[in-house]
């Protein structure tokens, strides 16, 4: 069974530009979750869908951060404009229901100049 | 955001060495995990606790939910040179996962 996709790997940018990732969830999995992770801390969750819909965004920074989560399969989110904070790694998870094993991406590092 | 309390941030340790960490919350959590994370991969899951007491195994590892709910302890028993990596505790309270800060570990041969 494929595990959580995530693409870009890698992503460099300079400050005030757009960037996006996206994330495809373990098939079947209808709840996806998009965490940040700063250097040397763990993950804290940004937003969580149950399939389409965002449950629980009080963690995203709506000025500047958005996702969206169309089909209720893949998903994106998009930082614009980016800002030198921002770097960290982008991480997404799946889990079949919420509030049972959350599986990880390999996620996206971003890196702010 | 919250993180939990994971102790010792670092450990440097011998292959054969056993291994101890632990993660203290100030709110009650109704499931404790731990997670393993590796350089470039995110995080994967070694043990799951439902029960406040519960002591469960997955090989060499062993980790316990703590009587009061607020904190969990990891063990590893006869490290080896796999086992390096970043260790996360979290708290699962409704259906948000709050992480601990990580305990880094090394093992040296």
């Amino acid at each position: 069974e494929a595990g959580v996709v995530q693409s870009p790997r890698y992503k460099i940018i300079e400050k005030k530009q757009p960037v996006a990732f996206w994330c495809n969830p373990i098939s079947g999995h209808n709840t996806l979750y998009w965490y940040l992770q700063n250097l040397g801390q763990g993950p804290e969750l940004l937003i969580r869908y149950e399939n389409e819909e965002a449950v629980d965004d009080s963690q995203l920074p709506k000025d500047r951060f958005s996702a969206e989560r169309l089909k209720g399969v893949d998903s994106t989110l998009k930082i614009q404009p980016a800002e030198l904070g921002d770097s960290a790694v982008y991480l997404c998870a799946s889990s079949p229901t919420p509030g049972v094993e959350q599986f990880f991406g390999p996620g996206t590092r971003l890196t702010v100049l | 955001g919250q993180q939990l309390n994971q102790s010792p941030q670092s450990m440097f340790i011998q292959e054969g060495e056993d291994v101890s960490m632990n993660c203290t919350s100030s709110s009650i959590f109704n499931t404790w995990l731990w997670y393993k994370q590796e350089p470039g991969e995110g995080p994967v899951l070694l043990i799951a606790l439902y029960k406040a007491g519960e002591l469960t195994s997955n090989g060499r590892l062993t980790a316990q939910f703590g009587i009061t709910r607020k904190d969990s302890f990891l063990n590893i028993s006869a490290s080896i040179p796999s086992d390096v990596g970043i260790y996360f505790c979290a708290g699962q309270g409704t259906d948000k996962l709050i992480f601990g800060t990580g305990t880094r570990l090394q093992v040296f041969p």
